[in-house]
Formats: structure tokens, sequence, C-alpha cells
């Protein structure tokens, strides 16, 4: 099945430090999503890429989409404390119809944890 | 607040019961996803329903794991005679038309004694 490997597992930086982690897949996907996750919490949607090459920024998020559509990377600017979390990435496959299909198939997910 | 509502939040059985996860999509979506998370694990994709209908349901157990999204109502998560490697929180998402990002809901978190 589809996998995605996703880099650093962990991070422990120091606030005002920027920050970049990343993912790849053996797979080709249509969209990658980037989610942040909270204790207790659902994730919660950080930026959309849609395609390939695609360079988009949420704040002082900053995402892009790799022109082989089997990677991409989330930069985060600045790092404040309340940027603590779980950062994964997912991957929406491509049907035969060439439209995204529902299923999405995540990273294993990078802590961050931010030093005041 | 329209957003995904799941309920219960916590919910403890004890081996051999029965779990019955609930969950309201956002308002006018009628694509509805579920997804298991492990302790420090991604979430892994179980189930794509649509009203009435399943579209995908590969990511299911064969045994025990039912989905339902009827017409009306919310759409459940049934695990029949739970056991320990049950425990999890157990997320739903909806979509609008199922092509772009997904909102999730604050989870299930099952635990099995």
């Amino acid at each position: 099945g589809q996998q995605l490997n996703q880099s650093p597992q962990s991070m422990f930086i120091q606030e005002g430090e920027d920050v970049s982690m990343n993912c790849t897949s053996s797979s080709i996907f249509n969209t990658w999503l980037w989610y942040k996750q909270e204790p207790g919490e659902g994730p919660v949607l950080l930026i959309a890429l849609y395609k390939a090459g695609e360079l988009t920024s949420n704040g002082r998020l900053t995402a892009q989409f790799g022109i082989t559509r089997k990677d991409s990377f989330l930069n985060i600017s600045a790092s404040i404390p309340s940027d603590v979390g779980i950062y994964f990435c997912a991957g929406q496959a491509q049907n035969a119809g060439g439209t995204s299909y529902g299923k999405l198939t995540f990273g294993q997910g990078t802590i961050l944890t931010v030093h005041p | 607040n329209a957003g995904v509502m799941q309920n219960p939040r916590h919910l403890v059985r004890r081996r051999g019961q029965e779990a019955r996860l609930r969950c309201s999509p956002m308002k006018g979506h009628s694509h509805v996803y579920w997804y298991r998370q492990l302790p420090e694990e991604g979430l892994k994709f179980m189930v794509y329903l649509q009203k009435e209908n399943i579209i995908d349901e590969s990511g299911m157990p064969k045994e025990r794991f039912s989905a339902e999204f009827p017409k009306e109502g919310p759409s459940i998560l049934r695990i029949q005679q739970v056991v320990r490697g049950d425990s999890a929180a157990y997320f739903c998402a909806s979509s609008l038309d199922g092509n772009y990002g997904y909102t999730f809901g604050s989870g299930t978190r099952l635990t099995v004694v």
C-alpha cells in the first residue's frame, strides 16, 4: 500500500528559530495536506496543496508540493511556543478518473517542541 | 459552531462489549471518513462513506467492525466484541465533495479494559 515517510520524527528548538519538515512517498499523490494535532484533539488543516510545484503560505507557514508529486515540505518561520504539537503530512491519491479520491494517507508525524 | 461533532469523547468498554461511536458531519457535508490513531502514530484510514453508501472500506478490519451513514442521523462506527487492541482514538472527518481537505472532529478515545 501507499506509505509516507515523514522526517524528522521530533524536533526540539528555541523560540524564534525556523523549522523544516518533509514527507516523501513512493507513490504519486494528487493533493498534499499538512495538519497540526494538539493533545486530545483532532488534526487541524494548516495548508492544502493541489498542483505540482505549488508553493503556498499561511502566515508563518510555507509548504510546497514537489514537482514529482512524491514529496512535500513544510517550513515554520520564527517559531513561537504555541507552535508546539504534532505535524502530519497527508497525501490524497488520484483515482482512475483523474480526480482526487477520498482516502488520505498520513505520515508518522513530527513532534515539535519549542523552548521559550 | 457547526464543526464535525463526535461523541462520546471518551468511551470505556470491557472486553467483549460493543462500542458505538457517533459522528455528525459539518452542515452540508455528505462525505464522511473514519480514521484510527494508535498512540504515537499517524492516522490510519478505515472507511469512506457517502449518504447510505460505503465507498471504500479497505481499511476496516474484516471482522467485528462496521460503519454506516444513514439518510438521516449521524454516521456510526460499530465495534462488536471489543478487544484490548481496539483501544485507540477514532477520528471522523467530513468534506463537501471528497476532493478537498477534510475537517476532523475531536475524536473518540476508546479504552478497552
